[in-house]
């Protein structure tokens, strides 16, 4: 079946770069996602990424995909206490359903 | 142009009450889910719909029932709840490539 993997925690210093990391398992697998969670809020899109790119860059978001490992990256760049959050990583299968990941807490320290 | 709407936003029951959850989306999105969000587990699909009066099972569905009388609104239903339904519970809509979230709904079961 479908599972995607993920770290559960991550501190970084403020100022530093953050790489969030994250595994799946189901190569049809036609987008891969990562969400932000802030506390008490829903989740909120932040970026995709189609399967057959290997990366995107976005602002201070970097994503990176290597399909033969079937391993998705989020690097944010010069992290900001507001970046403090939970990270989902999700893949959509077969265009319908999302799998999504256990999230990574991202701890900013400064 | 609300996005996806969430009621009630907390709630407190007993073991064996009943209520339902509602979940409205002003987007015009044919796929609409519910989703329950526990510590570490990331988020379960719990039930979704592709269209106005369809409804599909998800990865848990004991326990809950769901109906799409109309486009914009997906119900999800508890009978008779059970402690292992303390959670907090995410709608969503959908575009082809994209997810919006609602802002949840925290549901305590004593």
């Amino acid at each position: 079946g479908e599972d995607v993997e993920q770290s559960l925690f991550l501190s970084v210093r403020e100022g530093d770069s953050s790489v969030i990391n994250c595994t799946y398992t189901d190569s049809s697998s036609t987008y891969l996602y990562w969400y932000k969670q802030e506390p008490g809020a829903g989740l909120q899109l932040l970026t995709y990424i189609f399967s057959n790119m290997d990366m995107k860059q976005d602002q201070r978001l970097t994503v990176l995909l290597n399909k033969k490992d079937k391993h998705l990256s989020l690097r944010i760049a010069d992290t900001q206490t507001g970046d403090s959050a939970i990270y989902f990583c999700a893949e959509s299968i077969h265009g319908q359903n999302f799998v999504f990941g256990p999230g990574t807490r991202l701890s900013v320290l400064p | 142009n609300a996005g996806v709407t969430q009621t009630p936003k907390f709630r407190v029951l007993k073991t064996g009450q009943s209520m339902t959850l509602l979940c409205a989306q002003d987007m015009n999105h044919e796929y609409m889910y519910w989703y329950r969000q526990d510590p570490g587990m990331g988020l379960r699909l719990i039930h979704y719909s592709v269209g106005e009066g369809t409804t599909a099972k998800g990865e848990v569905p004991d326990g809950y029932n769901v109906s799409r009388l109309k486009k914009q609104n997906f119900l999800l239903g508890l009978e008779s709840a059970a402690p292992s339904q303390t959670s907090v519970y995410f709608c969503a809509s959908r575009t082809q490539n994209e997810q919006y979230f609602g802002p949840g709904t925290r549901l305590t079961v004593t």
